[in-house]
């Protein structure tokens, strides 16, 4: 069964700081990878995904994640964060094939002055 | 165009009472997906249904059912509520099933409160 793991479960970090928020999957085969975004009270909005082509994919709000298939890895960055930017973050990856998201657990990120 | 609309936002319920959610997709979007999301075990996918059919669903006991009308509006059942179905009800809706590459977009949930 597909399985995400994100190594941490909050990441507290300075307005305009670098962030990078890890997120690894098990998969023999080939996947589809998303982040989501959840704000305090709300859905979940989608970030971005990889479904195939470039390895490196962007979203319009400066966030950017790099899918590595050697290292199983679909970690999500930005150079330089907001404070808008606090919400919990949702690692996710479907087997190709079928329509289930299975989720990490989360990573919430914190953002101070 | 509007997005998915869940209602109702809130609910509270006692053991061992029964619950129904609503979900209704964007307009055009044929398929609906429902998840459970608990702080203990996170975001859990509970069934999929496109065309009035359950295509997929989830480790969840048959206390948890759900259904899809023609309209592609769909409801979701608990019945003999236990203290741990506590939680987040997502709805999610997308154009149609393919092999995962459909954005699935999310309403803003339900949170039912089990007392």
């Amino acid at each position: 069964a597909q399985s995400v793991t994100q190594l941490d479960s909050q990441v507290p970090v300075f307005e305009e700081a670098p962030v990078e928020l890890r997120c690894n999957y098990s998969s023999s085969v080939s996947v589809y990878l998303f982040w989501y975004v959840q704000y305090p009270n709300q859905g979940l909005q989608l970030l971005l995904k990889y479904l195939s082509g470039s390895t490196l994919v962007e979203s319009i709000n400066g966030f950017e994640a790099e899918f590595n298939k050697s290292q199983t890895s679909f970690h999500l960055r930005k150079p330089s964060v907001h404070i808008s930017d606090t919400a919990e973050y949702f690692c996710a990856v479907i087997d190709t094939g079928f329509q289930k998201l299975v989720f990490g657990t989360g990573t919430r990120l914190l953002v101070s002055p | 165009k509007a997005g998915v609309t869940q209602t109702p936002r809130y609910l509270i319920k006692t053991r061992g009472q029964q619950v129904t959610l609503s979900c209704s997709p964007i307009s055009g979007h044929r398929s609906v997906s429902w998840y459970q999301q608990t702080p203990g075990q996170g975001l859990q996918f509970l069934f999929e249904y496109f065309s009035e059919t359950q295509r997929n669903k989830g480790n969840f006991p048959g206390r948890f059912s759900g259904r899809q009308f023609s309209n592609s509006r769909s409801e979701m059942n608990v019945s003999t509520l236990e203290l741990g179905d506590s939680a987040l009800y997502l709805c999610a809706s997308f154009l149609l099933p393919g092999q995962g590459q459909e954005t699935q977009y999310f309403g803003p949930g339900t949170r039912l409160l089990v007392l």
